[in-house]
């Protein structure tokens, strides 16, 4: 089956920095990578859209520049953290699909921010 | 909200038995997806069934659909204790977006 990586696994950084989360697909172009956020106990939800080459599109209510996405290639997308705050710590999971539509999962990254 | 509602949010039971969760929906759909989640892990998938679809087995997994009552089931037969995850319904609409529901939580006690 395809295969979806992201790097960090973890990372804990300082109130006010920014964080850099890789999402990559290693055995097939993804053309759209997804972004979801999941707080403990709860669901997945949505942030971003993102097709390669193009700019994201962001969910109602996620702020597109805190939250930067860049997808320059077909198998690497990137979500910055920007000036990041407690209340953004969370676990961050990317998806990505083919041109078969079927999303793969990543297996997420948890952020905690001090 | 399209978001699927999930039924039960925590589900208790011993190996052997049969869990069964529930997913409500609003909107029309292409088809809804079962994902499973161990904790603190990415998500795993587990079965697709598609609108014109009614009913889809994969191993102990049974799912079932309704579009008149924008609703579907997911049953595990003969649980395991390694079967203890959370488990979330997903539906795509359309443009390639899922939508998760809430989760059903599941214990399988040994």
């Amino acid at each position: 089956g395809a295969v979806v990586s992201q790097h960090p696994s973890w990372v804990i950084c300082k109130s006010g920095t920014s964080v850099k989360i890789e999402c990559r697909s290693l055995d097939f172009q993804a053309t759209t990578m997804f972004w979801y956020r999941q707080f403990p106990k709860q669901s997945l939800m949505l942030m971003a859209t993102s097709n390669e080459g193009s700019k994201a599109t962001y969910e109602q209510g996620v702020e597109k520049d805190k939250f930067l996405i860049n997808h320059a290639s077909l198998t690497l997308s990137t979500l910055t953290v920007t000036s990041a705050h407690p209340e953004d710590s969370s676990f961050y999971i990317c998806s990505a699909s083919g041109l078969g539509y079927e999303q793969y999962f990543g297996p997420g990254t948890r952020l905690t921010v001090t | 909200s399209q978001q699927g509602e999930e039924d039960p949010q925590a589900l208790s039971i011993q190996e052997g038995e049969n869990a069964t969760m529930n997913c409500s929906y609003k909107t029309s759909i292409n088809n809804l997806q079962w994902y499973r989640q161990n904790s603190g892990r990415g998500l795993v998938h587990l079965i697709l069934i598609r609108s014109n679809e009614r009913e889809k087995h994969s191993g102990r997994l049974r799912v079932t659909l309704d579009t008149s009552k924008k609703s579907s089931s997911l049953l595990i037969t003969a649980s395991r204790a390694a079967d203890t995850a959370s488990y979330f319904c997903a539906i795509e609409a359309a443009g390639n977006k899922l939508t998760f529901g809430g989760g059903t939580r599941v214990l399988v006690k040994p």
